[in-house]
């Protein structure tokens, strides 16, 4: 079983340039996240999805885009990258009504902007 | 708006020591307090509570919830230099699933 699988791991971008942060479950999770993690500050949920073609904001979402077209997959796109936008990004699914409060997490995507 | 605090924020100790990490919340809507461990990369689940004054256990670690005080802690007892990562709590307020994190916990446990 993959779990969920992040890709790419690392990146650098300039300044203005567009990305997409691809993120996929094959656990047939119907809620999953994005969050971002900056040093010694937690995680903070940017977007969020419980279920294909539904999506919402989370805590800071500014600079991002996402979409989720099947329950595998939830993309996080970066429109014109800005250095605040460097950090780790984590993408995580949960079944809902699984009771054990356990989120599934990526490995995370590490990217840079200079 | 929904708060998590976790104290200290970063902790120093020798190999067998025991620890106590803080985790206090103040959220509209209360479903579990979450433990996590972070080592390098992804965080893997220690425990879920949702109940005041049940302890979960698993080896040497321990944790508890008092939600008449709106606090949890997390201990380890002897602890070993794998032990060394950053703790977070986090809280489901129920609204899918949704979690409000700490900044987290770094520990660092020397041989």
């Amino acid at each position: 079983n993959a779990g969920v699988t992040q890709t790419p791991k690392f990146r650098i971008l300039k300044i203005g340039q567009s990305m997409t942060l691809q993120c996929a479950q094959d656990m047939n999770h119907n809620y999953m996240y994005w969050y971002r993690q900056d040093p010694g500050m937690g995680l903070k949920l940017i977007y969020y999805s419980v279920g294909a073609g539904i999506t919402d904001k989370g805590e800071v979402p500014n600079g991002y885009n996402v979409s989720r077209s099947t329950t595998e997959d939830f993309p996080l796109r970066l429109e014109l990258a800005a250095p605040s936008q460097t950090s780790v990004y984590f993408c995580a699914s949960i079944l809902a009504g699984r009771n054990t409060g356990e989120l599934f997490f990526g490995e995370g995507s590490r990217l840079t902007v200079l | 708006e929904d708060k998590v605090v976790q104290s200290p924020l970063s902790l120093v100790v020798h190999e067998g020591d025991t620890v106590t990490l803080n985790c206090s919340y103040e959220v509209t809507n209360f479903r579990s307090l979450l433990w996590y461990k972070q080592e390098k990369k992804a965080p893997t689940f220690l425990f879920m509570l949702t109940s005041s004054g049940i302890e979960k256990k698993s080896g040497r670690l321990s944790s508890i919830l008092d939600k008449k005080e709106l606090f949890s802690i997390l201990n380890i007892t002897a602890t070993q230099t794998g032990d060394s990562a950053i703790y977070l709590c986090a809280v489901d307020t129920g609204a899918n699933s949704k979690l409000t994190f700490g900044k987290g916990i770094t520990l660092s446990v020397r041989p």
